[in-house]
């Protein structure tokens, strides 16, 4: 069965900073790989998604992420960081053998002014 | 607007009473799926279906039952087995491909008085 883990719980990081987030998978074959974003009380949305092709992908809100299958990590980053950054991240791996989702503890990002 | 709801907002439960959240969405999406969201765990599975009027049960079924009778809807109910269910609770859809995205509802906020 797939697996994910986002090492980072929190992450502070000054407005105008650059952002990575760490994101490792455990799987078998070629995963499918997803970024969501969760404002406080809300649902998710999907930042960003890798399935084949580039290994760099870019997704909305000048997010990119990088598939690296030697590393078997899927870490988001972003040049510059808004305050409106400020949420949860969550990293997601899904395989080949259903439409299942598996889903990493997430990190949360703290944007100071 | 085509999206996914759900309602309400928030609920209350009193002990030895089963509850049923809603969850509707009109994006012609074949697949549907539960999940609970604690703080520091990400989410975990509860429940899916990927066609009417069948379902399979996710990682942590234990003390819900879900129904699919219309494509369209499919609601969850926490029954009085499930004896901790404060949670954030996040139902999504998706068309069937492995590497299509899930969309997912706003949520309802689970509370025992």
């Amino acid at each position: 069965a797939q697996s994910v883990t986002q090492p980072d719980i929190h992450i502070t990081v000054s407005e105008g900073a650059s952002l990575e987030l760490r994101c490792n998978y455990s799987y078998g074959a070629t995963p499918y790989l997803f970024w969501y974003v969760q404002s406080p009380g809300q649902g998710l949305q999907l930042l960003l998604k890798y399935f084949s092709g580039d290994t760099l992908v870019q997704g909305i809100k000048g997010f990119e992420a990088e598939f690296k299958r030697s590393q078997s990590s899927f870490n988001l980053r972003k040049p510059s960081v808004h305050w409106s950054d400020a949420a949860e991240y969550f990293c997601a791996v899904g395989g080949d053998n259903d439409y299942k989702l598996s889903f990493g503890a997430g990190t949360t990002v703290t944007v100071r002014a | 607007d085509g999206g996914i709801t759900q309602s309400p907002k928030y609920l209350f439960r009193k002990e030895g009473q089963n509850v049923t959240l809603s969850c509707e969405q009109n994006l012609n999406h074949d697949a549907m799926y539960w999940y609970r969201q604690d703080p520091g765990q990400g989410l975990r599975l509860i429940y899916y279906s990927q066609i009417v009027n069948d379902f399979q049960k996710g990682d942590i079924a234990e003390g819900y039952s879900v129904s699919r009778e219309k494509k369209e809807s499919f609601p969850l109910t926490v029954t009085s087995a499930q004896k901790n269910p404060t949670a954030f609770y996040l139902c999504a859809s998706s068309r069937l491909a492995r590497q299509e995205t899930q969309y997912f509802g706003p949520g309802t906020r689970l509370l025992v008085l």
